[in-house]
C-alpha cells in the first residue's frame, strides 16, 4: 500500500491528451514539492517534472505538473507512442522524515 | 556527465547480509546528497534510504531502520548501503540516485543508475 495513491492505469490514443492523478496528504504533497518520473520498460526510472510543474532540460513541453492541496496531476499531450511507460509521482514526507512514491500508472498508448 | 554505477547485487540467504556500492562520476560528490531506491519485480519504486552531502544525516525508510545502514566515501566518490538481517521481501532492483537538493521539501532525484539486482532466497 504506497503512501501516495496514484490510478493503476491509463490509456489514450495517439494525439491525446491524458491526465494522471496523484493523491496524498497534508504530510506529503500538500507540504512539500511533487515530483513525477518515467520508467520504460527495463529501463531505471527518468526525472519528468520536479517542483510540481517544472521540466527539466530536454523533456517536452508536452508534460506539465500541477498541484492543489494535498493532490498532484501530469498531463502529457499530442499522446505519443514512445510515451508508453510507467509514470510515478513522488514527495517528501514531514511525518516520515522521508521520501514517498505512489504505487505508479501504467499508461497504455491505443 | 553524471554516472551512477551500482555493484554487489547478488543471491543471499534469508537472514544474511551484502553491501551494496555505487561508484559516482560526473559531478562534485560531497555537494550532493544521495539515495537508495528499489523496485520489487514487478512492482513500483520504493524509497530506501538518503544521505545527506557531508553524511552527517540520514534517512531510512520504516521498512530497512535498525537493518540497513547507508554511508559515503567522498574521497571514493562512493555510496554504500550496508543491508543485514536481509527478508524476501527485501529481493529488488536498487537503484543509486543523486539528489539535487538536501532530502526534504524540495529535494528530487534527477539522475539514476541503472541498478543492481538483489534476491533473497533459501
Amino acid at each position: 500500500q504506497s503512501v501516495l495513491t496514484q490510478p493503476p492505469s491509463a490509456s489514450g490514443t495517439p494525439g491525446q491528451r491524458v491526465t494522471i492523478s496523484c493523491s496524498g496528504s497534508s504530510s506529503n504533497i500538500a507540504a512539500n514539492n511533487v515530483n513525477w518520473y518515467q520508467q520504460l520498460l527495463g529501463t531505471a526510472p527518468k526525472l519528468l517534472i520536479y517542483g510540481n510543474n517544472q521540466r527539466p532540460s530536454g523533456v517536452p513541453d508536452r508534460f506539465s505538473g500541477s498541484k492543489s492541496g494535498t493532490s498532484a496531476s501530469l498531463a502529457i499531450s499530442g499522446l505519443q507512442s514512445e510515451d508508453e511507460a510507467d509514470y510515478y509521482c513522488a514527495a517528501w514526507d514531514d511525518s516520515l522524515n522521508g521520501a514517498v512514491f505512489g504505487g505508479g500508472t501504467q499508461l497504455t498508448v491505443l | 556527465e553524471v554516472q551512477l554505477l551500482e555493484s554487489g547485487g547478488g543471491l543471499v540467504q534469508p537472514g544474511g547480509s551484502l553491501r551494496l556500492s555505487c561508484a559516482a562520476s560526473g559531478f562534485i560528490f560531497s555537494n550532493y546528497a544521495m539515495a537508495w531506491v528499489r523496485q520489487a519485480p514487478g512492482e513500483g519504486l520504493g524509497w530506501v534510504s538518503a544521505i545527506s552531502g557531508s553524511g552527517g544525516s540520514t534517512y531510512y525508510a520504516d521498512s530497512v531502520k535498525g537493518r540497513f545502514t547507508i554511508s559515503r566515501d567522498s574521497s571514493k566518490n562512493t555510496l554504500s548501503l550496508q543491508m543485514n538481517s536481509l527478508k524476501a521481501e527485501d529481493t529488488a532492483i536498487y537503484y543509486c540516485a543523486k539528489v539535487n537538493a538536501a532530502p526534504g521539501r524540495s529535494s528530487r532525484i534527477d539522475y539514476w543508475g541503472q541498478g543492481t539486482l538483489v534476491t533473497v532466497s533459501s
